[in-house]
Formats: C-alpha cells, structure tokens, sequence
C-alpha cells in the first residue's frame, strides 16, 4: 500500500518569495510521485512526475521537486512566486503494479501575498 | 479541446433523488476513474475501469453508487437516495494502460449539493 502526507494544509509567501511544499511519501515498491495543482472548482492539472529517471524533476510554471529516496521525500519549490501560483497543490504517489491508480495527500493551499 | 469532459459541472438536489454524472474520457484512453473530492481533502479513489470492465471499487462505493463504461467509451456514475454526506466534487481521470507513465488526467469535475 501506499500513502501521502503533505505537511502544512496553508502556506503563505509573499510575491517573488521562495515556495516550499513538503510531501513525504509511503510505499513498499519504488513509486511514481506527482505534484497536481487544483485552481477553484477545476480538475487537477499535472505540474510534474517522477518516474524512476532524474531525481531532480522540473515542471511546468517554475515549479520543480526533488526525489529523495532517503528522506522519502518530494517537496515541491519555485523560487519566486508569482500571484497566479496562488491555488491548491496535491502530492500523489501511484504504483505501476496498482492499475494505476493515484493516493493524493490532503493538498497544501497555497497563498501568495502581494 | 479532446480533454476529459464532464456533465453536469454542477448539480443541486434533495436528498433522496438520484443523480448520474458523465465522464467522456480522453478518445484513446483505456482507463477511467472516478474519484471523490470533499473540502479540504485530496481526491478519493472510488473506481476505475479497463475498457468496459469495472476492475475495482473502494469500500467508499457504497451501494448506492454505480457506474459503468458500457462501450468502453464514457462513463456513468450513478447515485441513487442521495444524502447529504454524498455532496462532493466528483472527478473523472483517464489514462492509457499501454503507454502508461503515470500521470492520470482529469476533468473539471461535477459538484454535487444535496440540500
């Protein structure tokens, strides 16, 4: 089984600040790790995955995360947050063995402060 | 735009009517999930679907929910007696099982108030 735990529900940076979303991750196989962002009442829109290739993973909008076998980590960052940034962000880990289904975390909702 | 397409975006009803949501799903998509979304949390896995078989349901399917894929194309999802605990955002996500490199893409999504 797997398991997600985004730490910190609310963060708030100011305009051109660093971003920092905590993910950590549980899985007894190696993983695929995604990070999703959800603007209000829409679907959810990939920012990045890892699949096993680069541990250090750039996405779309600046974003990009760190596989960390270790810590059993994939915290999101950008380092300069721009006003569109402000939305939900959802850590997702999903198995090749699993049908391919995703296990989200409880999102971080991210502010950004002018 | 060949994306994941949902109907309704949103739905009003009393409790105890039925509701069905419809997924159209990304055209060359073989896979298809529903998930369930309340306030404050992640997307829940509810079930997916191989083509048209229904290959698993979470024990959150009670038996007032189904679904169906019958042509392995769209999707229905289908909750009869509503409650208001079913209120919720309902996503659809896709995915290709052949070239699969994990990622599942969603719909806008069909909220659900059940007053």
């Amino acid at each position: 089984a797997q398991s997600v735990t985004q730490l910190g529900s609310h963060v708030s940076v100011s305009e051109g600040a660093l971003v920092l979303l905590r993910c950590n991750y549980s899985s007894s196989v190696p993983p695929y790790l995604f990070w999703y962002v959800q603007y209000p009442n829409q679907g959810l829109q990939l920012l990045l995955k890892y699949t096993s290739a680069a541990t250090l993973v750039k996405g779309i909008n600046g974003f990009e995360a760190e596989f960390k076998k270790s810590e059993t980590s994939f915290h999101l960052t950008k380092p300069s947050a721009h006003m569109s940034d402000a939305a939900e962000y959802f850590c997702a880990v999903s198995l090749n063995t699993n049908a391919g289904k995703s296990t989200f975390g409880d999102g971080t909702t991210l502010t950004v402060k002018p | 735009d060949t994306g994941v397409s949902q109907d309704p975006r949103h739905k009003i009803t009393k409790r105890g009517q039925n509701v069905t949501f419809r997924c159209d799903p990304i055209s060359e998509h073989n896979r298809l999930y529903w998930y369930r979304q309340t306030l404050g949390q992640g997307p829940e896995f509810l079930t997916y679907f191989q083509n048209e078989a229904q290959l698993e349901k979470s024990r959150l399917l009670s038996d007032r929910f189904s679904a169906e894929r019958p042509k392995g194309s769209f999707s229905t999802l289908e909750i009869q007696r509503t409650e208001q605990g079913d209120s919720a955002m309902y996503l659809c996500a896709s995915s290709y099982r052949e070239f699969w490199t994990g990622e599942l893409f969603f719909g806008e999504g069909s909220r659900l108030t059940v007053l």
